[in-house]
């Protein structure tokens, strides 16, 4: 059963800290992602990769970075969390849209950050 | 700018009443990806279905049906006798074709089926 994985589902941290959520994909995916969701505001992208030790930023990218040192590792680096960064955090891959009909996003079950 | 808009903030309905959440997009692109995901409680998003810019036939899976219109930026999600097992968050996205492998989310429609 092909999956991705987050290591953590809950998570607590304390302001300032820095913060390290771990995503695992064993699909041979090329891209991965990293996703916020809040309430009223839906999926909004923080980083993605497209290939190993390559990122580009998303939407949110501000106090955020991430590392992608092997294809199936891609972690999101929370430098000096805050408050403000509390959320769910969610995790994908995919393989790149020019193959269509394999193309599509397999997510993890997300992580839920508190930041106090 | 590519945007998907669900207006719809949160549903609720008795159990065996149809359903309709509603998805409308926004893209200057002429090829281009819908998708519907389902978010249950447990958090994972569920892939549902996926339809292309070329193909507005409907499409009827079980108690699911879609209805893609391209001549109103529409891609409606219906839930025929609803049950629920359906309540969830649904999320409509939309992807440009072939420049990005980009993933565009509305904001969700939060369904809740009552016995």
């Amino acid at each position: 059963d092909v999956k991705v994985t987050q290591s953590s589902r809950y998570l607590v941290k304390r302001t300032g800290e820095k913060v390290f959520l771990e995503c695992v994909q064993d699909m041979d995916h090329e891209n991965m992602f990293w996703y916020r969701q809040d309430p009223g505001l839906g999926l909004r992208l923080i980083y993605f990769s497209y290939d190993v030790k390559m990122k580009e930023k998303g939407d949110i990218p501000e106090g955020y970075s991430v590392s992608r040192e092997k294809k199936e590792r891609f972690s999101l680096i929370l430098e000096s969390a805050s408050t403000n960064q509390t959320s769910m955090y969610l995790c994908a891959s995919s393989l790149p849209i020019r193959y269509p009909r394999r193309w599509g996003y397999t997510f993890g079950s997300g992580t839920r950050l508190t930041v106090v | 700018a590519q945007k998907v808009t669900q207006a719809q903030t949160e549903i609720s309905v008795v159990e065996k009443e149809d359903v309709t959440l509603d998805c409308v997009y926004e893209t200057r692109d002429t090829t281009y990806y819908l998708f519907w995901y389902k978010q249950p409680p447990s958090g994972e998003l569920v892939f549902l279905i996926r339809r292309n810019s070329f193909d507005e036939q409907n499409e009827i899976s079980g108690r699911y049906s879609w209805n893609f219109q391209k001549s109103t930026s529409s891609f409606n999600f219906t839930i025929t006798a609803s049950q629920v097992v359906d309540s969830a968050v649904y999320f409509c996205a939309l992807i440009q074709s072939y420049n990005t492998d980009k993933l565009i989310f509305g904001t969700g429609t939060r369904l809740q089926v009552f016995p």
